[in-house]
């Protein structure tokens, strides 16, 4: 099966920019996660969507961060303005809503390295 | 909240064995994972415990006490391609499949 889509891979923008990433994930997986990774951390959840409702974005920065899955497939997650610390790696997962552990497994895209300066 | 620990740097050497521990603290726990990272790449899925005790996949190993909030991972029979970070990440029962990651371990495979 056809992993986890994302793009661009990298981008660089000066601070106060917008940026867009795109992830379209595993076909059937009904849960998607956007991660942001900083060098040397472990990713962090920014936000989770079930199809297309939002399930848990306590920890993504509101005032600068969005993210929206329309139709439940696909998913944009959107930085405006960018700051200095937003360079990071945006990490996109998705999973199955059911089936074991199958539904436990998280699968990752590559990720899109965003630089700030 | 959750609080996870494991060491930041390790280093091997070719054909042995090793393992990179990982403590934890969650309410709710349902689930240690552990995934492989090389750099530049994305993480990959290694491992699942959920119950105590020794999860077997090869050469890989993973190990989960509860009760200590503790678990590990052991690679043997060490490459040169097992040079990569390894993450643990717990699942709690409030986190709806999310996982919560620790930094990570870096480990140095030598010849």
């Amino acid at each position: 099966e056809a992993g986890v889509a994302q793009s661009p891979r990298y981008k660089i923008i000066e601070k106060r920019q917008s940026v867009a990433f795109w992830c379209n994930p595993i076909s059937g997986h009904a849960t998607l996660y956007w991660y942001q990774q900083i060098l040397g951390q472990g990713p962090k959840l920014l936000i989770q969507f079930q199809n297309n409702g939002v399930v848990d974005d306590s920890q993504l920065p509101k005032d600068r961060f969005s993210a929206e899955r329309l139709k439940g497939v696909d998913s944009t997650l959107k930085i405006q303005p960018a700051k200095l610390e937003d360079s990071a790696v945006y990490l996109c997962a998705s999973s199955p809503l059911t089936g074991g552990t199958g539904a436990n497994v998280l699968t990752f895209g590559a990720g899109s390295r965003l630089t700030v300066l | 909240g959750q609080n996870i620990d494991q060491p930041t740097e390790m280093t091997a050497t070719e054909g042995a064995i090793v393992q990179i521990n990982c403590t934890y603290q969650t309410s709710g726990f349902n689930g240690l994972f552990w995934y492989q990272q090389h750099a530049g790449e994305a993480p990959t899925f290694l491992s699942y415990n959920v119950l105590d005790g020794l999860e077997e996949k090869g050469r890989f190993s993973s190990f989960l006490s509860r009760s200590k909030g503790y678990s590990y991972l052991l690679l043997k029979e060490l490459q040169m391609k097992d040079s990569a970070s390894y993450l643990c990440a717990v699942r709690s029962l409030r986190g709806r499949r999310a996982l919560t990651f620790g930094s990570g371990t870096r480990l140095q495979v030598q010849p």
